[in-house]
């Protein structure tokens, strides 16, 4: 059974940092790339990030490069979201997904709500 | 890239068809996924390669188009086919979504 359990969401202040992460089981991790997805309140899915699956390469949106990191820890299984420069923008449920293979997102986690405020 | 879906709300009874647009702003070939969204849920991919339906997509969902138009057909709607419809492309970085289609119950 396929799991993506993400965690690290929260209240935090703008210009803080938090870090996102998303433990995968039931899929061949290591062969995985995958991406970050969030969708603010009420608004549509917005695309944050993606990394390969081995962890050589890595894609942002406009929108959060130079403030995101996306890393991996396949021994673990794991895939963070590094956010720095928060913003009250920023406000969401960040999705952790795992990449098809083709770009597209085909397993999905609950979600994490990080809210950016004072 | 920019994703543009039409309509923004669709208002229909069960059993009839529904067509669902999504235009992108420049030619991406068939690179074009639709997902369905139910509130409190996250996104479940349903079709990608434009016309593929990923695993366990029932048949009355159907994809088509190529360019820059693109449609997701239901051919007759179940009451738990009520949901967002959101299409997504992945020709070009950055990844891009588009606004959503609500489909909602008559």
């Amino acid at each position: 059974q396929v799991q993506l359990v993400e965690s690290g969401g929260g209240v935090v202040q703008p210009g803080r940092s938090l870090r996102l992460s998303c433990e995968a089981s039931g899929i061949p991790f290591s062969a995985s790339g995958m991406h970050w997805v969030r969708q603010a309140p009420g608004k549509g899915l917005e695309w944050v990030a993606m990394i390969w699956s081995d962890g050589s390469d890595e894609f942002f949106a406009d929108s959060v490069k130079g403030r995101f990191t996306i890393s991996r820890d396949n021994s673990k299984n794991t895939v963070d979201l590094q956010m720095n420069s928060l913003r009250a923008e920023d406000t969401a449920v960040y999705y952790c997904a795992r990449d098809k293979g083709t770009r597209y997102m085909d397993q999905w986690g609950q979600g994490t709500l990080v809210t950016v405020s004072s | 890239i920019v994703l543009t879906q039409s309509p923004s709300t669709l208002s229909l009874s069960p059993g009839e068809r529904a067509t669902l647009s999504c235009r992108a702003g420049q030619s991406i070939d068939r690179s074009l996924a639709w997902y369905q969204q139910k509130p409190g849920q996250p996104p479940r991919l349903l079709i990608y390669g434009a016309s593929n339906r990923a695993t366990g997509t029932p048949a009355r969902f159907s994809g088509s188009g190529s360019g820059t138009d693109f449609t997701l057909t239901i051919s007759s709607l179940e009451p738990e086919d009520f949901a967002l419809y959101y299409c997504q492309q992945r020709n070009n970085w950055p990844l891009t979504f588009g606004q959503g289609t609500r489909l909602e119950s008559k």
